[in-house]
């Protein structure tokens, strides 16, 4: 089957760290650019980071830029989200999704895990 | 960065009549690198249309999308009970930004 499934969501104090991961299975993983986007409990879809297939290549929101690394493991494929310095503006649901279609970085995204819940409080 | 508006915030429709969403981009941005996704509460969104008029697989044919330049539309022919849910629109070039989404509501 293919699909995406997130874990690693939690509470965390602010100014902590947290690390997700999303587990892929059903297609090439490595084929595959990978994108993490958050969505704040009542609000609107947030993109955070993109990987490429080879994890050369990464992409940040500015909102994250220095604070959040997005890495990847083909022999496992699994996609990860290191989170630092974390504030209530990062809770939020976490999703993974893939990108349509193999060896780009700009595409949709058509392949959604159901998130992983991140809470930021003390 | 390219910001894209949603209008309007909340459409309020009855079943079988036909919905028309807009996405306003910024600037334009020169490609046709934008999508539309529905999400329903509690679950993950979901591709509908890509390239800005492209349809996903396994999306019904009620689904349409046009545009070009600053200006893109979602059009849903006739709404199905499923249909009503919250639309967002993304453009997925150097700022792979979302808009604020539509709210599609039974009237």
């Amino acid at each position: 089957e293919v699909q995406m499934l997130e874990s690693g969501g939690g509470l965390v104090q602010p100014g902590g760290s947290l690390r997700l991961s999303c587990e892929a299975s059903g297609f090439t993983f490595s084929n595959y650019a990978v994108t993490w986007v958050r969505q704040a409990p009542g609000k609107g879809l947030d993109w955070v980071s993109t990987i490429s297939g080879s994890g050369e290549n990464t992409y940040y929101a500015d909102s994250v830029k220095g604070r959040f690394t997005i890495s990847r493991d083909n022999s496992k494929n699994t996609l990860y989200l290191q989170m630092t310095n974390l504030g209530a503006e990062d809770t939020a649901r976490y999703f993974c999704a893939k990108l349509s279609n193999s060896w780009v970085v700009h595409d949709a995204f058509d392949l959604w895990g159901q998130g992983t819940t991140v809470t930021v409080s003390s | 960065e390219v910001v894209l508006t949603q209008s309007p915030g909340t459409l309020s429709l009855s079943p079988g009549e036909r919905a028309t969403l807009s996405c306003r981009a910024s600037h334009n941005f020169g490609s046709s690198y934008l999508a539309w996704y529905q999400q329903k509460p509690g679950q993950a969104p979901r591709l509908l249309i890509y390239d800005a008029s492209s349809r996903a697989t396994g999306i019904p044919d009620r689904f349409s999308g046009t545009g070009s330049g600053t200006d893109f539309t979602l059009s849903i022919s006739r709404l199905e009970p499923e249909d009503f849910a919250v639309y967002y629109c993304q453009h997925y070039g150097s700022s792979r930004t979302f808009g604020q989404g539509t709210r599609v509501e039974i009237k």
